[in-house]
């Protein structure tokens, strides 16, 4: 899988857009962008994840780079319970090489 | 609702105790994965299967064994528990077919080893 960059840490008010970059600069044709938020003490949650076009769903949106060598995340309304370490991951989108590789993510602090 | 679930939410053993993980998915789906996640060194692959009875190795996994006797149940096995596989573990599955959602992951087994 390619491997991703992110910054450690960003913060944002609360009700402000949270904008997460992702660099991904060796992504393959056949790789989709994933990304996933991790709350304290819990399990990793999909969020959303694209291809080529920009995405969203009732969580987020992506925004993928024409040249598809990075992205960004996100969150329209950002509130206190969105703080998490968001990962940035990309992969085939299905079968036996599909496995998910993790980096450190970028944790986001959402600020009253 | 699907669901990945696992046994315990919390475990402690003692060292050389022999430790089973349990992880069972409702969803049908052919691949399982195992995780820990420890501080600083985020999530990392210990194991993961494709279908039932196969198994491959992932990026650590140096004391543990998994069994996958059905498609629904994947076990994560410690043979000899010692104090540095204290850790968070984290139990995931994903269809083989083109998926919305990727991996859906449990809640996750909080282990000390005593």
């Amino acid at each position: 899988d390619a491997k991703t960059t992110q910054p450690p840490s960003m913060d944002c008010a609360e009700g402000r857009a949270a904008n997460l970059p992702c660099n991904h600069s060796t992504i393959s044709g056949n790789e989709y962008v994933y990304w996933y938020r991790q709350i304290h003490s819990q399990g990793p949650q999909y969020i959303i994840h694209g291809l080529k076009n920009n995405e969203t769903n009732e969580m987020a949106s992506l925004i993928i780079t024409e040249d598809r060598k990075s992205s960004t995340l996100i969150l329209p309304h950002a509130t206190l319970r969105d703080t998490a370490v968001y990962y940035c991951i990309v992969r085939v989108a299905s079968g036996a090489n599909s496995k998910l590789t993790f980096g450190k993510g970028i944790t986001l602090s959402v600020r009253p | 609702d699907v669901k990945v679930t696992q046994s315990s939410r919390y475990l402690v053993k003692r060292t050389g105790e022999k430790v089973f993980l349990e992880c069972v998915q409702d969803m049908d789906h052919e691949n399982m994965f195992w995780y820990r996640q420890d501080p600083g060194l985020g999530l990392r692959l210990i194991y993961f299967s494709y279908d039932v009875k196969m198994k491959e190795k992932g990026d650590i996994p140096e004391g543990y064994s998994v069994s996958r006797e059905k498609k629904e149940r994947f076990s994560l096995i410690l043979e000899s528990a010692s104090t540095n596989q204290t850790s968070m573990y984290l139990c995931a599955s994903s269809p083989n077919h083109r998926d919305r959602y990727g991996y859906t992951f449990g809640s996750g087994t909080r282990l000390t080893v005593v």
